[in-house]
């Protein structure tokens, strides 16, 4: 099946450090991929939208400078979290549909559990 | 803009006794629907989806759920639970068209008990 290969699975970085978080298409092409931000014992919120070749579309509230969306090829979405701070630990989840409206379905990549010490 | 109401945060079962999750959505447009789980600081399982036809829809790990488009509910059940089924689970909905996001409710938490 559909698989989206999301890493690293974890990772602690200091603050003002970024970090980058890749999600990569397997046996398939994402020409979208949404990114979503999950804090414990919540849902997770769609933080952006991006599309192959084009720039992100970010949710409302959320900082484009802060984390940084490329989509630069079918198989590859990444998303930049720029200087880090505390408040930006959380669990991180990208997400490729398939199919108009997913109805093939939607590929979760395993997620990304970021801390800022 | 679509939106899910899963009306239950916390839902304790005793094993092998039966579950109901509540889902409701509301949207002004055709939707698809879904339910997921997640386990423990790991991404999230499809358990099944209602894209259109029959409205009992049959996923993995013995679970069902039954679209009402009167009642705008997708409920999902399991007529025994087991301990490994103890998890967060979330329902979906997306608009069948176009690349839109799943729109996701809070989750509900099921705790079987031994």
């Amino acid at each position: 099946g559909a698989v989206v290969s999301q890493h690293p699975s974890w990772v602690i970085c200091k603050s003002g450090t970024s970090v980058k978080i890749e999600c990569r298409s397997l046996d398939f092409q994402a020409t979208t991929m949404f990114w979503y931000r999950q804090f414990p014992k919540q849902s997770l919120m769609l933080m952006a939208t991006s599309n192959e070749g084009s720039k992100a579309t970010y949710e409302q509230g959320v900082e484009k400078d802060k984390f940084l969306i490329n989509h630069a090829s079918l198989t590859l979405s990444t998303l930049t979290v720029t200087s880090a701070h505390p408040e930006d630990s959380s669990f991180y989840i990208c997400s490729a549909p398939r199919g108009e409206g997913g109805w093939l379905g939607y590929t979760f990549g395993s997620g990304t559990r970021l801390t800022v010490v | 803009a679509q939106s899910v109401t899963q009306l239950d945060s916390q839902v304790p079962v005793f094993e092998e006794a039966p579950v109901e999750l509540r889902c409701n959505y509301s949207s002004s447009v055709s939707v698809y629907l879904f339910w997921y789980v997640q386990y423990p600081n790991q991404g999230l399982q499809l358990l099944l989806k209602y894209l259109s036809g029959s409205t009992l829809v049959k996923g993995i790990n013995g679970f069902e759920a039954e679209f009402n488009k009167s009642q705008t509910s997708f409920h999902l059940r399991k007529p025994s639970v087991h301990i490994s089924d103890t998890a967060e689970y979330f329902c979906a909905v997306s608009v069948n068209s176009g690349n839109t996001p799943l729109v996701f409710g809070k989750g509900t938490r099921l705790s079987v008990i031994a």
